[in-house]
């Protein structure tokens, strides 16, 4: 099945910009999520790509996908301490409603 | 809105009790989905319903059993709790057509005790 990777931590400094990885290895993912969990809530959803995209544009975050590689990005551009939360990427395709989560990546911004 | 409601934010049961965990969404999504999130493992999928008395087996379905009488209810059931179910349990739906698109509920932290 498929399998979903990412790093567990990023720590970056207000107002910078952060980059949130992720590598995925099942080439018919159709979707691909990214979802921001803020402590003791659920996870929400942020912003998609299709993957016949490469980029994906919408206020402070930016989604590119390089297929070839198999790899998505989040960017987060001017980072607030409000951003602090895990990201999980996630990606979906094939014959069933499955979503495939990476173990998420916890950002924490330090003012 | 899409908004997906859970039974209970916190939960503190006994080993060998029998645990359900309510689940209710208000958008008439077909689709419905259990997952426990643990520390170091992410999310991980029970059991999903794509409709009413259907149901599919997840990745981690052993201990649990599930429930969907109605469209808007999908009830987890935990026959005998052990302490290895203590997890925080998040439930979801989505819609056809936008399957992998999932809303979630804010999640019930379970401690078995």
């Amino acid at each position: 099945g498929e399998d979903v990777e990412q790093s567990l931590f990023l720590s970056v400094r207000e107002g910078d910009s952060s980059v949130i990885n992720c590598t995925y290895t099942d080439s018919s993912s159709t979707y691909l999520y990214w979802y921001k969990q803020e402590p003791g809530a659920g996870l929400q959803l942020l912003t998609y790509i299709f993957s016949n995209m490469d980029m994906k544009q919408d206020q402070r975050l930016t989604v590119l996908l390089n297929k070839k590689d198999k790899h998505l990005s989040l960017r987060i551009a001017d980072t607030q301490t409000g951003d602090s939360a895990i990201y999980f990427c996630a990606g979906g395709g094939g014959s069933n409603y499955k979503l495939t989560f990476g173990k998420g990546t916890l950002l924490t911004v330090n003012p | 809105d899409v908004k997906v409601t859970q039974s209970s934010r916190y939960l503190v049961k006994r080993t060998g009790e029998k645990v359900f965990l309510e689940c209710v969404q208000d958008m008439d999504h077909e689709n419905m989905f259990w997952y426990r999130q643990d520390p170091g493992l992410g999310l991980r999928l029970i059991y999903f319903s794509y409709d009413v008395k259907m149901k599919e087996k997840g990745d981690i379905p052993e201990g649990y059993s599930v429930s969907r009488e109605k469209k808007e209810r999908f009830s987890l059931i935990l026959e005998s709790a052990s302490t290895n179910q203590t997890s925080m349990y998040l439930c979801a739906s989505s819609l056809v057509g936008t399957q992998y698109e999932q809303y979630f509920g804010p999640g019930t932290r379970l401690t078995v005790t």
